[in-house]
């Protein structure tokens, strides 16, 4: 079983939909929980952090985190174009897990 | 990319050469990472730094070496480069290492691609 894991996709929305993003991970003790945005041939950018149980929002974005259930989403409203990307999870305890990734199409 | 550059941004070189890959950040954080990334895998750890000369392995550390002289250079190094270290090469900082309620915000340079043939 891999430490933190996320469909690959891809997940395709049409432009203004909810696009829903979910990831899981192994580790119990895992602290800090993190949704980067890669666009092809970039580098990963961070886009959102949560650490407590329950919803994170920051304007499209919502992180929404369920420690017992070891699982963390991220919601991201009105999807744009330009939100087409992979989106990483990434889970903290003592070194940073990343998932594989899941890639998002938004189509006008 | 917060002050992170690498260089080269592009190296195709044969097996069995030695290939060194630098990373250079202007932010003054402690905490460097060299990271490898592949399909299917995501991002994986090599090594990092928490200090001028202080370095630890991470998951795929095989293979790799690390120094870090200055508080803004982290250098990997890959002392016989194989067709399996084929890969995207991305450095990260950070603050802190994310122990306790610290968290590990981690911000990435522009990446290497590297090409062992």
């Amino acid at each position: 079983q891999k430490e933190v894991e996320q469909n690959s996709g891809p997940l395709s929305v049409p432009e203004g939909a909810i696009a829903s993003l979910n990831c899981t991970y192994s580790d119990r003790g895992s602290q800090s929980f993190f949704w980067y945005r890669q666009y092809s041939g970039k580098s990963p950018e961070l886009i959102m952090f949560i650490y407590s149980n329950g919803d994170k929002e920051d304007g499209r974005f919502t992180a929404q985190l369920n420690k017992a259930s070891q699982y963390v989403s991220l919601l991201i409203r009105d999807s744009q174009p330009s939100d087409s990307a992979t989106y990483l999870c990434a889970v903290n305890r003592s070194d940073m897990r990343f998932g594989a990734g899941t890639r998002l199409t938004v189509k006008p | 990319d917060a002050g992170i550059t690498q260089s080269p941004r592009h190296k195709v070189t044969e097996t069995g050469t030695p290939v060194t890959l630098r990373c250079h950040q202007t932010e003054n954080h402690r905490y460097m990472y060299w990271y490898r990334q592949d399909p299917g895998h995501g991002l994986r750890l090599i090594h990092y730094s928490y200090g001028v000369k202080d370095t630890d392995k991470g998951e795929v550390s095989d293979g790799y070496s690390v120094s870090r002289s200055k508080t803004e250079d982290f250098l990997l190094t890959l002392e016989s480069a194989t067709s399996s270290q084929t890969s995207v090469y991305f450095c990260a900082i950070s603050e802190s290492k994310g122990t306790g309620t610290a968290l590990n915000e981690q911000f990435f340079g522009p990446g290497t691609r590297l090409t062992v043939l």
